[in-house]
């Protein structure tokens, strides 16, 4: 099985500052038709996962601008511009290359200092 | 809109069973993969089972092979989760999801295992 290790698992940032989450997977997310399913998941508190990012770096509909992926082979990056209070909650990246089964990573949390 | 809306969770025993639906409205059900993801209590998100638009491939973690079965009835728009032999450990919010690339949620289900 893939495993996608997330880091840092805490990551707390000021309101309007950048923020960078990184996703390691334990193998290439190339997949044999050349695509790489590395998604991006974002879970404010109390809410359901919310998919932000697809394909690496594929904003999904209504996801702001200052939400970006970016990435290739095994590792993948999450970043967030500038930090707004909206943004708080877990991170998850997940892979979906090499299934069964689909992985997630551990989650990132993001909490304003 | 597109709206998934997950039912069927409750208290149940260890050993007992439950059966989730996940009710599927505002888009082309038939034409995607459905999954279901979980969330124990305090824990990260983890795939539990996919299946095909026609429901003719079907896919499962480890821990639920054999007690859990995923379904779907593409003319009523839903999705199914047959859980038997449940376990403590299967405590959690169950989530459906649209596509194996889980672009679309619902608000999710819980189920608790617990004498």
């Amino acid at each position: 099985d893939v495993v996608m290790t997330q880091s840092p698992l805490s990551l707390p940032v000021t309101l309007g500052q950048p923020a960078s989450i990184s996703c390691k997977s334990s193998q290439s997310l190339v997949s044999s038709d050349g695509n790489t399913y590395l998604n991006w998941f974002q879970q404010r508190p109390g809410q359901s996962p919310r998919r932000l990012i697809y394909k690496v770096s594929n904003r999904d509909s209504g996801v702001p601008d200052r939400f970006s992926g970016s990435g290739s082979g095994t590792d993948f990056t999450l970043k967030i511009s500038r930090v707004e209070a909206e943004d708080v909650g877990v991170y998850y990246c997940m892979q979906g290359t090499h299934w069964p089964p689909w992985t997630f990573g551990q989650g990132t949390k993001v909490e304003i200092k | 809109d597109v709206q998934l809306v997950e039912s069927g969770g409750g208290l149940v025993q260890p050993g007992g069973s439950l059966r989730l639906s996940c009710a599927a409205s505002g888009f082309s059900f038939s034409s995607y993969w459905m999954s279901w993801v979980r969330q124990a209590p305090g824990k990260g998100l983890e795939w539990v089972a996919n299946i095909k638009e026609d429901g003719s491939e079907k896919y499962y973690v480890d821990s639920v092979k054999g007690r859990f079965t995923i379904s779907r009835d593409n003319a009523k728009k839903s999705l199914y989760l047959q859980m038997n032999s449940l376990r403590a450990e299967d405590t959690a919010v169950y989530y459906c999801a649209r596509g194996s690339g889980m672009g679309v949620w619902g608000q999710g289900t819980t189920v608790t295992v617990s004498s």
